[in-house]
């Protein structure tokens, strides 16, 4: 299975700061279909999971354009330019190119 | 606006089954692959499953983990999707996500606990 690393696993941000959270997959992916399926996840404390970003740097519907994704191959970047109160959660990498999907072990982001 | 909403879940003996539902509303659900991903207590994702649509001819796979022991179907015309999980262990306790991973589509969660 694709394992995904992330780093930092623990976030400490200023509100109003930038942060930056990185996922790095054991292999490529680079799906044989052009399209890299490289997705982030938000989940707030007590909530299900939320996608934020798909093949790398897509934004879906209602994601404040504060977050972004970069990356490409098997390195990737989630960045918010200013932290809000209302970011803080886990943050999840997922891949989809591979079977199984698999998920990046979380970002934990709190308010310093 | 798109809905996934998880039932069934509870408290269950080692070695005993339970049988999970998911109701889709606000999108074209034959359409749809469904997944099921499960969190364990104050741990991260894991993918257990998918039943794929009628194109495929309703392909199931599953996480090794699981393979045997869990069953993934689907009923279109009822919007529903179930989990028939059997031979409980007590490390499925976890709370069980529908979804639609490629769509972005995430349901709310069932929690299902293995403990005698």
């Amino acid at each position: 299975d694709v394992v995904l690393t992330q780093s930092p696993l623990s976030l400490p941000v200023t509100l109003g700061q930038p942060a930056s959270i990185s996922c790095s997959s054991s292999q490529s992916l680079l799906h044989s279909d052009g399209n890299t399926h490289l997705s982030w996840l938000q989940q707030r404390p007590g909530q299900s999971p939320r996608r934020l970003i798909y093949r790398i740097s897509n934004r879906d519907s209602g994601v404040p354009d504060r977050f972004s994704g970069s990356g490409s191959g098997s390195d990737f970047t989630l960045q918010i330019t200013r932290v809000e109160a209302e970011d803080v959660g886990v943050y999840y990498c997922m891949q989809g190119t591979h079977w199984p999907p698999t998920f990046g072990p979380g970002t934990k982001l709190e308010i310093k | 606006e798109v809905q996934l909403v998880e039932s069934g879940g509870g408290l269950v003996q080692p070695g005993g089954s339970l049988r999970l539902s998911c109701a889709g509303t606000g999108f074209s659900f034959s359409d749809h692959y469904i997944d099921w991903v499960r969190q364990a207590p104050g741990g991260g994702l894991e993918w257990v499953g998918r039943v794929k649509h009628r194109p495929t001819n309703y392909v199931t796979e599953y996480a090794a983990s699981v393979r045997g022991r869990f069953t993934i179907s689907r009923d279109d015309s009822k919007y529903s999707a179930y989990l028939q999980m059997y031979n409980l262990k007590t490390d499925d306790t976890a709370v069980y996500y529908c979804a639609d991973i490629g769509a972005g589509y995430w349901g709310q969660g069932t929690a299902v606990t293995v403990s005698s």
